[in-house]
C-alpha cells in the first residue's frame, strides 16, 4: 500500500513551453501533497504545499505564477512549469500524505530537462 | 521557520562498521523526525522516524535517538553493508506547519566500502 506515482518520469522540452507533472496517490487518499525540488547533489527543497480544494501555499522564492499547482482531488495534484527556461532543469519530486497514517509518502520523481 | 543541519556531508565506513549521522533543528516545536535513504536517481524512502515523546527507536540494524534539550537527533546504522551505502536525509516537521510539513537537511552521502 501507500503508492505515489509520477508522470512523466522524465521529460525533455524546449525553453519556453510548458510542462505538466501529475502525482498520484494509487491507494490513499491524500488530503495534501507535496511538492519539491531537487537539484544534483542537493537536498530537497519544499517548493509548495498543495491542499485538496484550495490554493496551493509556496514557499519564499518559488514564483506560483510560473510553478502552477493544481489539487482537484483526493488523489491527484498536478505541477505545471510554465515557460520553462533551463535553469528550470531538476528532478521534481512529489510527496502524498496519508492522513490515516500521518506520513508522507514519495513519488519516484520527474527528471525535467530544459533546453 | 524551521532549520536543519546535518553532519556529516560525506561518510566513508569499511563494512560491518557503524555509521552515524547528526542532525540539529531550531524550532524547539518541532515533534517529528524522519530519515530517509535516497539512492541516485529514485525517491527518498522512509527508513525509520521518531517523534517528540520518545528518546530512542530501533529497528534492526537501524536506530535513531532524539535529545529534544539539545535539540539534535542521530541515525545509527550498525553493521553497515554495501547496499546502505546511499544518501541520508533527516527531516523536522513543526506542528502547525499543517500536514506534516518536513524541513529537510542537506544529506549525508555515505559509502561502504566492502
Amino acid at each position: 500500500g501507500a503508492v505515489v506515482s509520477q508522470h512523466p518520469s522524465w521529460v525533455i522540452c524546449k525553453s519556453g513551453t510548458s510542462v505538466k507533472i501529475e502525482c498520484r496517490s494509487l491507494d490513499f487518499q491524500a488530503t495534501t501533497m507535496f511538492w519539491y525540488r531537487q537539484f544534483p547533489k542537493q537536498s530537497l527543497m519544499l517548493m509548495a504545499t498543495s491542499n485538496e480544494g484550495s490554493k496551493a501555499t509556496y514557499e519564499q522564492g518559488v514564483e506560483k505564477d510560473k510553478f502552477l499547482i493544481n489539487h482537484a482531488s483526493l488523489t491527484l495534484s498536478t505541477l505545471t512549469v510554465t515557460s520553462a527556461h533551463p535553469e528550470d532543469s531538476s528532478f521534481y519530486i512529489c510527496s502524498a500524505r496519508d492522513r490515516l497514517v500521518n506520513e508522507q509518502f514519495f513519488g519516484p520523481g520527474t527528471r525535467l530537462t530544459v533546453l | 521557520g524551521e532549520n536543519v543541519e546535518q553532519h556529516p556531508s560525506t561518510l566513508s565506513v569499511q563494512e560491518g562498521d557503524s555509521a552515524v549521522i547528526k542532525c540539529t533543528y531550531s524550532d524547539s516545536a518541532s515533534n517529528y523526525f524522519p530519515w530517509y535513504k535516497q539512492e541516485l536517481g529514485k525517491r527518498p524512502q522512509l527508513i525509520i522516524d521518531i517523534r517528540s515523546n520518545v528518546g530512542e527507536k530501533k529497528d534492526q540494524r537501524i536506530a535513531v535517538t532524539l535529545n529534544k534539550t539539545a535539540k539534535h537527533f542521530s541515525l545509527h546504522i550498525t553493521e553497515t553493508q554495501p547496499e546502505d551505502s546511499a544518501v541520508y536525509f533527516c527531516a523536522a516537521s513543526p506542528p502547525g506547519a499543517g500536514s506534516y510539513q518536513l524541513t529537510f537537511g542537506k544529506g549525508t552521502k555515505l559509502s561502504v566500502i566492502p
